[in-house]
């Protein structure tokens, strides 16, 4: 089975801090996504990436940023943490030849 | 734009059928998706539609209609586990997936 793994469960930060999100998956799919996930907003799309150094922006980029040296890490950065992106971040990973994503167990962001 | 919708509650019993609706307005198709979400869990991939009609999996199915831009996935023979979030997916042009705001599926003895 593929394995999403999400480096923290639960996080709290203060305002201004930069502060790095960390997704790593072990089946070395090309495409990662990072989502937001709030309460009657669904899951909204922040920035994805089809492959290495490759990055594009979802719906909802601004205040974020990602990373992808990896094939099987992608990052997502908050270069300057505010109250307002307090919120559950999920990351995903799809093959080329697969119709389903696999979701990472999410971490929950508070920031303060 | 975008956008998605499905109801954002449904109450059933267990050992009933419930279905839940979603219709979509995109630029660019290429399927419509269904993920299971357990409170506090991630979501989990529960079916695909590329092309019109239906799909099951078990207890579970889905169905599409291109041209109606709409889809609905049923679950039969429901059980207090079926209890989550279900949440329609478009996979549109440039690969990315968006989402409905999801439905929150109660299931009562």
């Amino acid at each position: 089975d593929v394995k999403v793994t999400q480096s923290s469960r639960y996080l709290v930060k203060r305002t201004g801090e930069k502060v790095f999100l960390e997704c790593v998956q072990d089946m070395d799919h090309e495409n990662m996504f990072w989502y937001r996930q709030d309460p009657g907003l669904g899951l909204r799309l922040i920035y994805f990436s089809y492959d290495v150094k490759m990055k594009e922006k979802g719906d909802i980029p601004e205040g974020y940023s990602v990373s992808r040296e990896k094939k099987e890490r992608f990052s997502l950065i908050l270069e300057s943490a505010s109250t307002n992106q307090t919120s559950m971040y999920l990351c995903a990973s799809r093959g080329h030849e697969d119709y389903g994503y696999t979701f990472g167990s999410g971490t929950r962001l508070t920031v303060v | 734009g975008q956008s998605l919708e499905q109801p954002s509650e449904v109450t059933a019993v267990e050992g009933a059928i419930v279905q839940i609706n979603c219709t979509y307005q995109t630029s660019g198709f290429y399927g419509l998706s269904w993920y299971q979400q357990h409170d506090g869990g991630a979501p989990t991939f529960l079916s695909y539609n590329a092309l019109d009609g239906l799909e099951e999996t078990g207890r579970f199915s889905s169905f599409l209609s291109r041209s109606d831009s709409y889809g609905y996935l049923l679950l039969q023979e429901l059980q207090m586990k079926d209890s989550a979030s279900y949440f329609c997916a478009v996979r549109g042009g440039g690969g990315k997936l968006i989402f409905g705001q999801g439905t929150e599926l109660s299931v009562k003895p």
